[in-house]
């Protein structure tokens, strides 16, 4: 069985703080990771996936995440937050079954 | 960047009435899914489908559901007897290739059942 957790359903920082939504997995098999953004009335879009190649993986929009197996973390971070990164961020898991598995998700502030 | 659609944005129905929710897939794409959030909780998987069959589906998705594609470019979702439960925002979302390929979503129909 598989699950994501997402710590932190909310989470508020300054423009130009450092971003971190925290997601820990759980998988019997190796994981593929995922983080989506969804932004308000859209779709869920892709930020960055891991495939278990290299274990820091960047993504769009200045986002990356480092897979930690010994942590079972695979955490999102950017250094410097911006007023359009305000959304919900989903933190997804798949492995031999052809579905994704969602965390409850984190809603990011953004504060000028 | 090509996109899923789907229609409507907002559906409200009364308890018991059949809904069909309208997915528009990327025209290449051959797997397809419909995922659903209910308000405040996590986005479920609900179905996959592949070669005009359900390759899988989760517990959430019983009898009164069913999945379409009825004419090569819409893949609907339809619900037969709808509950106040059903009410959530259900994602269309579809994909090239089966494994952890990138998947592209819709922007979700909010399904509110009276």
């Amino acid at each position: 069985a598989q699950s994501v957790t997402q710590l932190g359903s909310h989470v508020s920082v300054s423009e130009g703080a450092l971003v971190l939504l925290r997601c820990n997995y759980s998988s019997s098999v190796p994981p593929y990771l995922f983080w989506y953004v969804q932004y308000p009335n859209q779709g869920l879009q892709l930020l960055l996936k891991y495939t278990s190649a290299a274990t820091l993986v960047k993504g769009i929009n200045g986002f990356e995440a480092e897979f930690k197996k010994s942590e079972t973390s695979f955490h999102l971070t950017k250094p410097s937050a911006h007023m359009s990164d305000a959304a919900e961020y989903f933190c997804a898991v798949s492995g031999t079954a052809d579905k994704l598995i969602f965390g409850t998700g984190t809603r990011l502030q953004v504060f000028p | 960047e090509p996109e899923v659609t789907q229609t409507p944005s907002h559906q409200v129905t009364q308890m018991g009435q059949e809904v069909i929710l309208r997915c528009v897939p990327i025209s290449n794409h051959l797997y397809f899914y419909w995922y659903r959030q209910i308000l405040g909780q996590k986005v479920e998987f609900l179905v996959s489908f592949y070669n005009n069959e359900i390759s899988e589906k989760s517990e959430i998705f019983d009898d009164q559901f069913s999945v379409e594609r009825p004419d090569g470019s819409n893949f609907t979702l339809k619900i037969r007897s709808t509950k106040l439960e059903d009410s959530a925002m259900y994602f269309c979302a579809s994909r090239t290739s089966a494994t952890n390929e990138k998947l592209f979503f819709g922007s979700g129909t909010q399904l509110s059942v009276l």
